[in-house]
């Protein structure tokens, strides 16, 4: 099956600085690439994804970058703000039936200082 | 985005009970529904793939007749642990996508304590 690998666990920035998050997977059939935010106690929420026929998405401060040769992705937040501290999580899904499947990695808790 | 809730929100229980989880999509009609279990610190892990009106499919590790799944309409998924443990304390998270490639959105959780 797929794995998916997140690095680093842990990130702390001061605010204004960027954050770089990245991610490779296993199985070269994956073919969508989410990003979620969760916040402490509550549901992952989605802040950007990417196909596999994309290389670059950006959203304002929010960008994804896929490397699909290399099978990395990665997220880049700019201008960081104290609201940004949570835990990231990037996930790979294939498709199986009439749905397709998620597999995440290992999160990472991003911290973002005064 | 997409509407899904989930009921209860915590549920705290002795050890050998049964606790159910429903898990509704509110704006779609699901014909599939996943559910996941996520531990303290830790990453969420899929559990089973829930099809309306056929079993479930379980991944390789999760005991289907410990966590009962029915998908008996197009918006709502029940996940039941039965005779739970101390072990099987855990957030647990439902979540659905609209179809193949699409974004999954998710419930807002379930927090189990068995005592």
């Amino acid at each position: 099956g797929e794995n998916v690998e997140q690095h680093p666990s842990t990130l702390s920035v001061q605010e204004g600085d960027s954050a770089v998050i990245k991610c490779t997977y296993s199985d070269s059939a994956s073919n969508y690439f989410p990003w979620y935010k969760q916040e402490l106690g509550k549901r992952p929420q989605l802040i950007i994804d990417i196909r596999s026929n994309v290389g670059e998405k950006k959203d304002q401060r929010i960008a994804v970058t896929l490397n699909k040769t290399a099978k990395h992705f990665s997220l880049h937040i700019t201008e960081t703000q104290p609201e940004d501290s949570a835990v990231y999580f990037c996930a790979a899904s294939f498709d199986t039936g009439t749905a397709s499947k998620l597999t995440f990695g290992t999160g990472t808790r991003l911290q973002v200082t005064l | 985005g997409a509407v899904v809730s989930q009921h209860p929100s915590w549920v705290i229980c002795k050890s050998g009970t049964s606790v159910k989880i429903e898990c509704r999509s509110l704006d779609f009609q699901a014909t599939t529904m996943f559910w996941y279990r996520q531990f303290p610190k830790q990453s969420l892990m899929l559990m089973a793939t829930s099809n309306e009106g056929s079993k479930a499919t379980y991944e390789q590790g999760v005991e289907k007749d410990k966590f009962l799944i029915n998908h008996a309409s197009l918006t709502l998924s029940t996940l039941t642990v039965t005779s739970a443990h101390p072990e099987d304390s855990s957030f647990y998270i439902c979540s659905y996508s609209r179809g193949r490639g699409e974004t999954q959105y998710f419930g807002p959780g379930t927090r189990l304590l068995v005592l």
